[in-house]
């Protein structure tokens, strides 16, 4: 299985601030096709998961330009500009380039 | 407006079935592929199953292969996932998502249903 690492595990922020999350996979997301299957999630409390990024870089419908995800090969990064309150949460990526599909273990995203 | 609403969850013993549904509503169901991922209490997200859009091929962690089925009905738009010979592991809060074929992504997902496998 595709281990991802995701750190840090705990992320105080300043409102305002700004943050990088990093996920690393055990081999590489190239997947035959030519795409890379990496998505990040924002799992809010009580909620269930959201969407923020698909295949590495593109926002999904209504997420804020705040948002930005980067990456190739084994190492990707998601970003997030001028936090606002309502960005608090459990941030995940996910590979679905190989069966099974994995997610990373989670980062939360607390108030400094 | 997308929607996706499970029900089926509960307590239930260990040895034992349930099968949890999921209505879909508000895309083109039969478009999709679909997708059960689950939380246990506490935990992370873990991928459980999916299914393409026909139905006509499946996919299973492991872990749950030969005791979980995946399975949908187009005409009725809803997704299925019967759980058998549960174990104490199998506790979560199971979700539905829907899965765009082209991206590989599960972009929409329901509230979600707990299961609860404790004697």
């Amino acid at each position: 299985d595709v281990l991802m690492t995701q750190t840090p595990v705990s992320l105080p922020v300043s409102l305002g601030g700004q943050v990088s999350i990093s996920c690393r996979s055990s081999q590489s997301l190239v997947h035959s096709d030519g795409n890379t299957y990496l998505h990040w999630y924002l799992q809010k409390p009580g909620q269930s998961p959201q969407l923020l990024i698909y295949r590495v870089s593109n926002r999904f419908s209504g997420v804020p330009d705040r948002f930005s995800g980067s990456g190739s090969g084994t190492d990707f990064t998601l970003k997030i500009s001028r936090v606002e309150p309502e960005d608090l949460g459990v941030y995940y990526c996910l590979q679905s380039t190989h069966f099974p599909l994995t997610f990373g273990s989670g980062t939360k995203l607390e108030i400094k | 407006e997308v929607q996706l609403v499970e029900s089926g969850g509960g307590l239930v013993q260990p040895g034992r079935s349930l099968k949890l549904s999921c209505a879909a509503s508000g895309f083109t169901f039969s478009n999709y592929y679909m997708a059960w991922v689950r939380q246990a209490p506490t935990k992370g997200l873990e991928w459980v199953a999916s299914i393409t859009n026909s139905g006509g091929s499946t996919y299973y962690r492991d872990s749950v292969k030969g005791r979980f089925t995946i399975s949908r009905d187009n005409a009725k738009s809803t997704l299925y996932l019967q759980m058998d010979s549960l174990r104490s592991e199998d506790t979560a809060t199971y979700y539905c998502t829907r899965v765009p074929r082209r991206e590989r992504v599960f972009d929409y997902w329901g509230q979600g249903v707990m299961v609860t496998v404790s004697s």
